[in-house]
């Protein structure tokens, strides 16, 4: 079956733009997770959803960042008045929600802030 | 979080064993361990994941310490193919799961 995917796989923004990172997570899965990496770093978790609510929000790096996510599938990240730090490639996995459940992650999108 | 200590990096040469380490000398006792891997331009996947016993799947084993405060990594005949950053990650019961920097792992021809 299709696997997670994520659009636009590629976005440069000017400065002080709002962005919005879509996220279709595999059909089924009711957890989903959205993590930043910045080059040569590690993931960096923000934000974990687990049907529509959002029981772990403490990863979203500033109030700029906001999540959210309807009828329990797709997921959209938003970041407003983006800034060159926010640059990075941004990840969205999903998984069953049901115990140490595998998490699948979708391609990624990579995010330029000019 | 509880968390984990891997090595910046280590190297292989093509089809012997790897032996990647894991220290998590504060892992609590409903922690359990999981392993990803990203491969270059990709995503992390799945490698394996463990609670007290050692397991094995089709990618790896995975030999955890009778005190849980470590682990270990085992890729059985390198490939090319598994060169990639390798992370060992505490996740308690049904909770999202945070990455630390991982092992990035070379692999010889």
């Amino acid at each position: 079956g299709a696997g997670v995917s994520q659009s636009p796989s590629n976005k440069v923004t000017e400065k002080g733009k709002d962005v919005e990172l879509r996220c279709d997570p595999i059909s089924g899965h009711t957890a989903l997770y959205w993590y930043r990496q910045s080059l040569g770093q590690g993931l960096e978790f923000l934000i974990y959803f687990q049907g529509n609510s959002a029981p772990d929000k403490s990863g979203l790096p500033s109030d700029r960042f906001s999540a959210e996510r309807t009828g329990g599938s797709v997921s959209t990240l938003t970041i407003q008045r983006t800034q060159q730090e926010d640059s990075a490639v941004y990840l969205c996995a999903s998984s069953s929600g049901l115990g140490q459940d595998e998490q699948y992650f979708g391609p990624g999108t990579r995010l330029t802030v000019t | 979080d509880a968390k984990t200590t891997q090595p910046n990096s280590m190297e292989s040469n093509e089809e012997e064993p790897v032996h990647l380490p894991c220290n998590h000398s504060t892992i609590s006792g409903t922690d359990y361990i999981h392993w990803y891997r990203q491969l270059p331009s990709q995503g992390p996947e799945y490698v394996i994941h463990g609670l007290t016993s050692n397991v094995n799947n089709r990618m790896a084993s995975l030999a955890i310490a009778e005190d849980r405060k470590s682990s270990t990594l085992i890729l059985h005949r390198a490939t090319l193919r598994d060169a990639a950053v390798y992370y060992c990650i505490l996740r308690e019961y049904n909770n999202d799961m945070r990455f630390g920097a991982g092992t990035r792992l070379t692999v010889k021809p």
